[in-house]
């Protein structure tokens, strides 16, 4: 099945930066989601970005979606402490009708005040 | 959350035990998903449910069966504990009808620690 890739595995910045995260997929999508996931709680929805969309934003995020390359990236600007938390992207199976999304391993963030 | 509550929270059981845990939404959301998270493998997804009865197994079903009598509950049973089922199990739901994959809401989650 396929998979999205995040990368880098783990990232620690300052306060202030900007975070950049990458995800890698195999085969073509109807849609790709980002989550965020803090210590110890479940994922929440950050953005969903489909297949004929190039750039979205929300806030302090921006995701690209290349589906060329079949990758696509989140943007956290002036990150905060608050931002740290695992981020995760998400896929769907493209190609039909489907309602499962298969994740990724996801990228640790460390926003260091 | 979403109006997704998981119980129990935390359970620590004893391998070959019988092991059945709950979600419960109040959205009225067509699908429900069990995933199980372990270190270095994301989420993985169980089962999921596409309404009442209607049930279908997901990337990791080996040991775990499902049953959704109710569109606002989901029972994940693990019909005899393994020691490889110790991990942390979410609960997601979502509304459906959009015909492509649409945003998922997620329960607080289960610890399960099987001795």
């Amino acid at each position: 099945s396929q998979q999205g890739e995040e990368d880098p595995q783990a990232l620690s910045i300052q306060e202030g930066e900007n975070a950049t995260m990458n995800c890698s997929y195999k085969t073509s999508i109807n849609n790709l989601q980002w989550y965020r996931q803090n210590s110890g709680r479940g994922l929440v929805h950050l953005i969903l970005i489909r297949s004929n969309e190039r750039e979205k934003h929300s806030g302090r995020l921006r995701v690209t979606l290349d589906t060329s390359k079949k990758s696509s990236s989140l943007l956290i600007t002036a990150s905060r402490a608050a931002d740290t938390a695992s981020y995760f992207c998400a896929t769907d199976a493209g190609g039909g009708a489907t309602n499962k999304l298969i994740f990724g391993t996801g990228t640790l963030l460390a926003v260091q005040p | 959350d979403a109006g997704i509550t998981q119980s129990p929270r935390h359970k620590v059981t004893e391998t070959g035990t019988p092991v059945t845990l709950r979600c419960h939404q109040t959205e009225n959301h067509r699908y429900m998903y069990w995933y199980r998270q372990d270190p270095g493998h994301g989420l993985r997804l169980i089962h999921y449910s596409y309404g009442v009865k209607d049930t279908d197994k997901g990337e990791v079903s080996d040991g775990y069966s499902v049953s959704r009598s109710k569109t606002e509950d989901f029972l994940l049973t693990l019909e005899s504990a393994t020691s490889s089922q110790t991990s942390v199990y979410f609960c997601a739901i979502s509304e459906g009808g959009q015909g492509v994959a649409d945003t998922q809401y997620f329960g607080p989650g289960t610890r399960l620690t099987v001795l």
